[in-house]
Parts: structure tokens; sequence; C-alpha cells
């Protein structure tokens, strides 16, 4: 079955420095992938989705991911954080017969000043 | 346009009770998902609607039911409540309910659900 991994279950970062959260992902055939987030008190709010072809995605909020095959793995990034960004991130994949999501188990990020 | 509204967004129910939970999808959506999320099992997929009928349906209990309305409003019932049902639960709409990977899903605030 495909199954997503988040290494990491809580990071603290500076505001306005770098930013990259671990996703690794299980299967054998090219995945498709998302990144969502998840601010306190709200739901989720797709960030960037990745299908097929360029491995480097672009999405909302300044965010982007980089899809590497030979590590299997979908990390999330952000040049410069925010005070804003801080919240629970979610790497997913589509299973079943593709009508639903499973996610990772989320890396909630702490921005400090 | 609105965004997925779920009702009511904080409850609190005692062990042996029932609880149902509301769900409006975006305007012109007709697929409606839910999702239990809790701090030990993260976030798992209870059942997915499309057109009234449910599609398809996650590892849960059948203590955990649901239903889709002609305009696609959706409830979720869970009977005899537990103290591990205890949980945020998320509703999540799409348009037209192709493979989840094609169109993008909007998900709910949730509804967070306390049992004592």
């Amino acid at each position: 079955a495909q199954s997503v991994t988040q290494p990491d279950i809580h990071i603290t970062v500076s505001e306005g420095a770098s930013l990259e959260l671990r996703c690794n992902y299980s299967y054998g055939a090219t995945p498709y992938l998302f990144w969502y987030v998840q601010s306190p008190g709200q739901g989720l709010q797709l960030l960037l989705k990745y299908f097929s072809g360029d491995t480097l995605v672009q999405g909302i909020k300044g965010f982007e991911a980089e899809f590497k095959r030979s590590q299997s793995s979908f990390n999330l990034r952000k040049p410069s954080v925010h005070w804003s960004d801080a919240a629970e991130y979610f790497c997913a994949v589509p299973t079943f017969g593709n009508e639903k999501l499973t996610f990772g188990t989320g890396t909630r990020l702490t921005i400090i000043p | 346009k609105a965004g997925v509204t779920q009702t009511p967004r904080y409850l609190i129910k005692t062990r042996g009770q029932q609880v149902t939970l509301s769900c409006s999808p975006i305007s012109g959506h007709r697929s409606v998902s839910w999702y239990q999320q809790t701090p030990g099992q993260g976030l798992q997929f209870l059942f997915e609607y499309f057109s009234e009928t449910q599609r398809n349906k996650g590892n849960f209990p059948g203590r955990f039911s649901g239903r889709q309305f002609s305009n696609s409003r959706s409830e979720m019932n869970v009977s005899t409540l537990e103290l591990g049902d205890s949980a945020l639960y998320l509703c999540a709409s799409r348009r037209t309910g192709v493979v989840v990977y094609q169109e993008t899903q909007y998900f709910g605030p949730g509804t967070r659900l306390l049992v004592l």
C-alpha cells in the first residue's frame, strides 16, 4: 500500500530563516504527492501537488517541493519563513481506488522571533 | 464563494450517547469525504459519498455511519460513543468525484468532539 512518512514531529525555525520539511514515500511507481497545511483551528489547505513532469513544484504562500525518486522523497521548502507559517504540515498520497488521501503523521512548525 | 462548512464546531457528549455531525460542501461539489483526526492515530479516512452513495469506507467500526442528501450535504453519525471517539472530524468536498489526484479536495474547519 502506498504510504508517506514524515520523520520530524516538531521543527522550530527562526523567522526569516529557510525551511525544509521532510516527506518520504513508499511506492514502486511514480506516486502522486500532496502537501497540506493546517493552521490552528482551521481545516486543511492544499499547498501544492505533484503528478508528473517537473520535479520542482511551486505552491501557494511561497512554498515549493522537490520530488526525488532516488531518495523517495518529496520535501517541502520555503526560503524565508514568516510567523504566519506556524502550523502543522501534512504530506499525503492518494490510495484506495484513488478516492481517498493517506496522510503522514504531520510536522508541527514553530516560528521563533 | 463559501467554503466547506461544518456544524457544530464543538460538541461534548458522554459515553454511550450518539452524535450527528453535519457538512455542507462547496456549492456544486458532489463528493464529500470524512476524516477523523486524533493525536495518536493522525488523520484517518472514514468514508466518502458521491451522489448520495457511499463509495468507499475506511477501517472503522459499524458505529460510524454517514449519508448524503440530494443537495450533497452530508451527515455522519457515531452511535454508542466511546472515549476514544474524541477527535476532530473533518469533512472535505470536491467537484466531480473523479480520482482524488485530479481535483483539489477542500476541507472544512472540522467539528471537535469530546466524549466524557
